[in-house]
């Protein structure tokens, strides 16, 4: 199986502050045929399930703000959220969709102080 | 627009089964994968398998594959999940969610609001 490692476990930021949040893959998620990284990244608000946020690494899913963006490639991701928002509050979650079983990292809690 | 609707929170004894289902509409319902990811309490996401509505097809997680199935009503447009032999660390939020596309792995578009499933004596 593939491990997502994500990385800090949880951060605390002010609003309009920089969010960054790493995954690493134990293998590449990069298909080399189509040249793209089977990589998603999704937000869990409290009781709610998860929201996709972007997907083949650098995709943002539709209607999701500009001020998140994903980057990376093979084995080394990150989210960025350019300017922390109070509705951001939430753990956030990469996942690889480029083998089965499919893999979730072990979540990120972003706070706001 | 597209709503995957799940059935309500269940207790069960262990050594018994559960069987969630997961109401879809707004979409043609054979298109698209169905996945059922769940998660215990306080923990993360664990994907247990998918299921095409269009051929049957399955594709499980190893660990659980001897006591989960998935099968679809294709004239309902409804997902069903049934695990059997429940034990305690069962007890979780079980999820279905729509896979976003077809052809080839996508990553999951739309989600249910949960199943809670409590396994407790």
């Amino acid at each position: 199986d593939i491990v997502m490692t994500q990385s800090p476990e949880s951060l605390a930021l002010s609003l309009g502050e920089r969010a960054t949040i790493n995954c690493k893959s134990s293998q590449s998620v990069l298909y080399t045929s189509n040249y793209k990284n089977y990589l998603a990244w999704y937000r869990q608000k409290p009781g709610q399930p998860p929201k996709l946020l972007i997907y083949w690494a650098s995709t943002r899913a539709f209607g999701v703000p500009d001020r998140f963006s994903g980057s990376g490639s093979g084995t080394d991701f990150t989210l960025t959220i350019s300017s922390l928002q109070a509705e951001d509050a939430a753990v956030y979650y990469c996942q690889q969709y480029y083998t089965t079983p499919w893999t979730f990292g072990q979540g990120t809690k972003v706070e706001i102080k | 627009q597209v709503q995957l609707v799940q059935s309500g929170a269940e207790l069960r004894k262990p050594g018994a089964s559960v069987k969630v289902s997961c109401k879809t509409s707004g979409y043609t319902f054979t298109y698209y994968t169905i996945s059922w990811v769940r998660q215990a309490p306080g923990q993360g996401l664990e994907w247990m398998g998918f299921i095409s509505p269009y051929n049957g097809d399955t594709n499980y997680t190893q660990g659980l594959k001897d006591r989960f199935s998935m099968t679809t009503d294709t004239s309902t447009n409804t997902a069903y999940m049934e695990l059997r032999s429940l034990r305690s660390d069962d007890t979780a939020i079980y999820y279905c969610a729509r896979e976003a596309g077809s052809g080839s792995y996508y990553p999951l578009d739309y989600w249910g609001q949960g199943t809670l499933v409590t396994v407790s004596s």
